[in-house]
C-alpha cells in the first residue's frame, strides 16, 4: 500500500499566475482534503472532496478550486495568485468521508513572487 | 478566527521526563480531537485521538486528556524520548468530520 504523494515538491510562481498542485491518495481512499499551511501556522482547511464532489469548504475564496478523479488522484487549482498564497499545501486522504483519521502527504511548497 | 489554539510555540524537556502539550478550543460543537506529529519535510502523522464522550485516552507512552467544561485538551508523553522531538498539532472536528481545525503547533525538543 503506497502512501499519499504530492507533486511538485516545490514551485515558484509570480503574482497573477495560475497553479495546479497534484495529490495521489492512498489506494481505496475516496476522500481527500486540502490544507494551506503558512509559515509558523497550523494547516488551514481549504476543502474536502468525497467521490468527486466537494463535501466541505473552509474560508477560502472561489479562486481556490479542486478536482477529484476516480483513480484516487486530485488537484488543487489556484487562480490569480497573490503573494499571501505562498505556503505549504498539504493534501490528506481518508478511507471514507466521516473518517476521523487522515493520512497526509509531504506537501508542495509554493512561493509567489 | 482561530477556533483551536496552542499557546506555547515551543517546549523543551529532558529525556525520560514528562512532556505536556496543551490545546484550547472555542467551538462547543467539536466532537472529536486529534493530535498529529510532524517532522521536517514530512506531512503530519496521526498520533492519538479522543472523542467528546471520553475524558482520557491512552496509547502506550501517549495520553490525551479532555476537559470539556474548560474547552481544553492536553497530550502527555511519558517518558519523553529524543525521537519525540517534532512539531505537535492538535486538531478538532465536528461529528461530520468534513472539516478539521488545527492549532498553530508546539515544537517539542527532547534533550538527551
Amino acid at each position: 500500500e503506497t502512501g499519499v504523494t504530492q507533486s511538485p515538491t516545490h514551485l515558484i510562481k509570480t503574482r497573477g499566475q495560475q497553479v495546479t498542485l497534484r495529490c495521489s491518495s492512498q489506494s481505496g481512499h475516496n476522500t481527500v482534503s486540502w490544507y494551506q499551511q503558512a509559515l509558523g501556522q497550523g494547516p488551514q482547511f481549504i476543502f474536502q472532496y468525497y467521490r468527486e464532489e466537494e463535501n466541505g469548504r473552509g474560508n477560502f475564496p472561489p479562486r481556490f478550486s479542486g478536482l477529484q478523479f476516480p483513480n484516487y488522484s486530485s488537484e488543487l487549482n489556484v487562480n490569480a495568485l497573490e503573494l499571501d498564497d505562498s505556503a505549504l499545501y498539504l493534501c490528506a486522504s481518508s478511507l471514507v468521508a466521516g473518517a476521523e483519521t487522515q493520512y497526509f502527504g509531504p506537501g508542495t511548497r509554493l512561493l509567489v513572487l | 478566527d482561530q477556533q483551536v489554539k496552542q499557546n506555547s510555540p515551543s517546549l523543551s524537556v529532558q529525556e525520560g521526563r514528562i512532556s505536556i502539550l496543551n490545546c484550547d478550543y472555542t467551538n462547543s460543537m467539536f466532537d472529536y480531537f486529534l493530535w498529529y506529529k510532524k517532522y521536517p519535510a514530512e506531512g503530519p502523522t496521526f498520533l492519538i485521538s479522543i472523542s467528546s464522550i471520553k475524558d482520557k485516552n491512552e496509547d502506550g507512552r501517549f495520553t490525551v486528556f479532555l476537559n470539556k467544561s474548560a474547552k481544553h485538551l492536553s497530550l502527555h508523553i511519558v517518558p519523553s524520548q529524543p525521537g519525540d522531538s517534532a512539531v505537535y498539532f492538535c486538531a478538532a472536528s465536528e461529528s461530520n468530520f468534513n472539516k478539521f481545525y488545527f492549532g498553530s503547533g508546539t515544537k517539542l525538543n527532547v534533550k538527551p
